[in-house]
């Protein structure tokens, strides 16, 4: 089965950037979604197709993806971010969709 | 608006069966994929099961396959998942989402999530 391993954890100054990374086999060959959880809620997508935005996210969140990691990118950081974040990715082979381990964000 | 409602948890014992219920409304139901997607406690998000717009072709998760069957009514706008022979770490929040058709596979709607409590 195809594995997206996260860090844990993530801190952060408000107005810093934040960077988190989803590493996976060859992930840069896949189209990255990801998602975010504030405790008790249930996930919001934040970015979809590697560096794409769904209506009413802010410009502060931004993705890449190449090579084996894939990255989430939060601008000018704010308490409001502090969430645990989620990366996916849709594995042809196996014909299953596979989350990421997940990584908390902290606001300092 | 847009809404996914999901129903039918609850507490049942190891072994037995239960039936989770995911009402939709707000957009045009028989035109979307759904999904399963569940979160035992204080853990991360695991997809559970796919179904396509019409029902034809599903996908599970080697964890669920042959025990979970995920089904659909376009007439009543409901997405189904039954779960037979449940074990203690099928024990999460069950959430339904929507696969949105120009997102390449992304999940933009996901209801509030269901509470699935197996006990030994």
């Amino acid at each position: 089965s195809y594995v997206l391993t996260q860090p844990p954890s993530v801190s952060v100054a408000p107005g810093q950037t934040a960077t988190v990374t989803c590493g996976g086999n060859n992930i840069g060959s896949k189209t990255v979604h990801w998602y975010q959880q504030k405790p008790g809620q249930a996930p919001v997508l934040v970015v979809y197709d590697d560096n794409d935005r769904p209506s009413g996210i802010p410009e502060r969140f931004s993705g890449s993806n190449s090579g084996n990691a894939a990255t989430l990118t939060i601008s000018s950081v704010e308490a409001g971010d502090e969430a645990d974040y989620y990366c996916q990715v849709w594995h042809s082979i196996s014909d299953s969709y596979v989350f990421g381990t997940g990584t908390k964000v902290t606001v300092l | 608006q847009v809404q996914l409602v999901e129903s039918g948890g609850g507490v049942v014992q190891s072994g037995r069966s239960l039936r989770l219920s995911c009402a939709a409304s707000g957009f045009t139901f028989s035109s979307y994929p759904m999904h399963w997607v569940r979160q035992a406690p204080g853990k991360g998000l695991e997809w559970v099961a796919f179904i396509s717009y019409d029902g034809s072709n599903q996908y599970y998760a080697d964890s669920v396959k042959g025990r979970f069957t995920i089904s659909r009514d376009n007439s009543k706008n409901t997405l189904y998942v039954q779960m037979n022979s449940l074990r203690a770490e099928d024990t999460a929040k069950y959430y339904c989402a929507r696969e949105e058709l120009h997102m390449n596979r992304a999940f933009d709607i996901w209801g509030q999530g269901t509470v699935v409590s197996v006990s030994s």
